[in-house]
């Protein structure tokens, strides 16, 4: 079955330094979406990519879908305390979704 | 306005007791799943509703587990005889009717449900 793995699981950083998470999955995705979740909390929406070598923006957020259409990255400039969290990739079927491995962010203050 | 609630927030039972799990998605969302979410894990897939018609069971671990929207809208899970690996997050989540190929299918999830079996 599909797969999605994301690199690293865990991450570090000083706040202010920048942070970015890799996705890919074992098969060619229709789409990409990405998540965070807050300790304790549930998973909540950022953004959905369609198109091959899509990028978008979201303030200091960047997202981006491989050309061939397998692997993606969210990068965070100048990461900020409220960025903590865990940041998962997920590819979305028509009936099934399935989750990437996700990565832990931690800033230092 | 009112967004996806689940219910109970927390579910202790002793093994091999049945448990039933509510969720309440957003009114008029036809699209339902069902995750269920191990400490430190992803949200694992488990099942997906369109509507009351469930198109995809291939995510429930066993037969152990059941899920039901008879009517569109609420849904239930069910584990019988429940086992400690059953411990998890369980997780509800609706989403407008999914369109291929559109920049909008969010997931809107629930608070989830903590489930340990003891």
């Amino acid at each position: 079955g599909q797969q999605v793995m994301q690199i690293p699981q865990y991450q570090h950083v000083q706040e202010g330094e920048d942070f970015t998470t890799y996705c890919n999955s074992s098969t060619t995705l229709s789409n990409i979406q990405w998540y965070k979740q807050r300790p304790g909390g549930h998973p909540v929406f950022l953004i959905q990519l369609v198109k091959s070598g899509e990028v978008k923006k979201q303030k200091r957020l960047t997202f981006q879908f491989g050309e061939a259409k397998k692997n993606s990255s969210l990068h965070i400039t100048a990461t900020q305390t409220t960025d903590v969290g865990t940041y998962f990739c997920a590819g979305r079927g028509y009936q099934k979704v399935t989750f990437g491995t996700g990565t832990k962010l931690q800033v230092i203050p | 306005g009112a967004g996806v609630s689940q219910s109970p927030r927390y579910k202790v039972a002793k093994r091999g007791q049945d448990v039933a799990l509510r969720c309440d998605p957003i009114s008029g969302h036809v699209s339902l799943f069902w995750y269920q979410q191990a400490l430190g894990q992803g949200p694992e897939f488990l099942t997906y509703f369109q509507n009351e018609a469930q198109l995809d069971k291939s995510g429930l671990p066993s037969d152990r587990f059941f899920a039901e929207r008879p009517e569109g809208s609420v849904s239930t899970l069910k584990i019988q005889r429940t086992q400690q690996e059953d411990s998890a997050v369980y997780l509800c989540a609706s989403s407008p009717f999914f369109t291929s190929g559109s920049s909008y299918n969010e997931q809107f999830f629930g608070p989830g449900t903590r489930l340990t079996v003891l």
